[in-house]
């Protein structure tokens, strides 16, 4: 059973509007998350995090919203650029944190259109 | 030469053939990772290497066995693999430390295809 989920395989936005990206999660020990962004032939690379004690943080064009409550994060990219075009992963960390793997969603493809 | 790196990029491979996929970390991390990305899948945790010694391990094939001799480095040995094991496989490091949180740092992936 997936324990992140991103329940959008693609999005397409047109530049300069909004890109906002979805995350909800099942296990209760997550509490802090990631975003990744990916391009092809290339590893991920971290966006931006957050912890659970808080319900957003914001750096630069991104900011990621944490709703406790309804296990759901998201993230927010304004304005949208090309260069957005790119897989966006989403990943939890259980309390402790420590070495373990993060556990991650299948990703999301977003399409900045000119 | 910084980040983590990882070779080769692309392999190919036959059934019977025995590889090995190497990654090797820049970044003064103490714990390393084996992830696999199939299509359409989450990144699957493999191998969770830390101070060296492995401390998880989910449910593998046994033709998958790491190694890592060092903090430095981690290694992927590959034997009678099958079709559906052709994936992209990842490597990552992190400074895994129980008082903060971290973040894992990824390098650019092997393309596996076994034929």
């Amino acid at each position: 059973d997936q324990q992140v989920k991103q329940n959008s395989p693609s999005l397409s936005v047109q530049e300069g509007r909004i890109s906002i990206l979805n995350c909800d999660y099942t296990n209760s020990m997550f509490d802090y998350f990631l975003w990744y962004k990916k391009y092809p032939a290339e590893g991920p690379t971290f966006l931006i995090s957050i912890s659970s004690i808080k319900d957003k943080n914001e750096d630069g064009r991104f900011t990621v919203f944490l709703n406790k409550s309804a296990k759901h994060l998201s993230l927010h990219i304004v304005p949208s650029q090309p260069g957005d075009s790119a897989v966006y992963f989403c990943a939890a960390i259980p309390t402790g944190g420590g070495a373990d793997g993060l556990t991650f969603g299948k990703g999301t493809h977003l399409i900045i259109q000119p | 030469e910084t980040g983590v790196t990882q070779t080769p990029r692309h392999l190919v491979m036959g059934m019977t053939n025995k590889k090995s996929l190497k990654c090797e970390q820049h970044l003064g991390h103490n714990a390393m990772y084996w992830y696999k990305q199939s299509a359409k899948k989450p990144l699957e945790l493999m191998f969770v290497y830390n101070f060296k010694e492995q401390t998880e391990n989910n449910s593998v094939p046994s033709r998958f066995s790491p190694e890592c001799p060092n903090s430095s480095h981690l290694f992927l040995h590959l034997h009678t693999l099958q079709p559906e094991d052709s994936a992209l496989y990842l490597c990552a490091s992190s400074q895994a430390d129980s008082l903060t949180w971290e973040t894992q740092y990824f390098g650019p992936g092997t393309r596996l295809l076994v034929l």
